[in-house]
């Protein structure tokens, strides 16, 4: 699976809209863009994932860019409940799952 | 419905002994992923098994570690001759089916410490 570059660390304030980054410049066609988000002492948990159309669920939106090298992952209203490490992967296989450095997104009230 | 269950949470042996950490997958979901998370890391891929079959294992060193997923009861990843660089957090996922589409529920986790 090709790999993806997110920024190490965010930082937003509660009840703001956060954008996260991710590009992935190397992605295939067959490749889905996931995102999953691990808080602290948890296991990963599953936020959303798309191949080329943006996509919305009540957790979050995402945006991918029209030739698919980066997509941004949108929280239209940071809660305390959010800081955690953002995880942007690339399958095709949708098992073996790269789960890089992601970027820690820290909320403040 | 419950979610995917590990147990123990935490496990301590001692360099040497046996590791055995459970996994019973979400009801219905009959693909179970193992992972490894070493400190200030990401997850890293170990396995992918279904009922009875080891799928996928090239994520998984060669000695000491094996991982099943019998028709009855939970899968099982087993770390033998434990050593301190396993020490580690272990992530068990299930999905119903298998494919870029579906998304992986992950468990709560096993953090193994090796004395």
């Amino acid at each position: 699976d090709a790999k993806t570059t997110q920024p190490n660390s965010m930082e937003s304030n509660e009840e703001e809209p956060v954008h996260l980054p991710c590009n992935h410049s190397t992605i295939s066609g067959t490749d889905y863009i996931h995102w999953y988000r691990q808080l602290p002492s948890q296991g990963p948990e599953y936020v959303i994932h798309g191949l080329t159309s943006n996509v919305n669920n009540r957790m979050a939106s995402l945006a991918i860019a029209e030739d698919r090298k980066s997509s941004t992952l949108i929280l239209h209203r940071a809660t305390l409940r959010d800081a955690a490490v953002y995880y942007c992967i690339l399958t095709n296989s949708g098992y073996a799952l790269n789960f890089g450095k992601g970027t820690s997104l820290l909320v403040t009230p | 419905n419950a979610g995917v269950m590990q147990n123990p949470r935490h496990l301590v042996r001692r360099r040497g002994q046996e590791a055995r950490l459970r996994c019973s997958p979400m009801k219905g979901h009959s693909h179970v992923y193992w992972y490894r998370q070493l400190p200030e890391e990401g997850l890293k891929f170990m396995v992918y098994l279904q009922k009875e079959n080891i799928i996928d294992e090239s994520g998984m060193p060669k000695e000491r570690f094996s991982a099943e997923f019998p028709k009855e009861g939970p899968s099982i990843l087993r770390i033998q001759q434990v050593v301190r660089g396993d020490s580690a957090a272990y992530f068990c996922a299930s999905s119903q089916s298998q494919g870029a589409v579906h998304e992986q529920y992950f468990g709560p986790g096993t953090r193994l410490t090796v004395t």
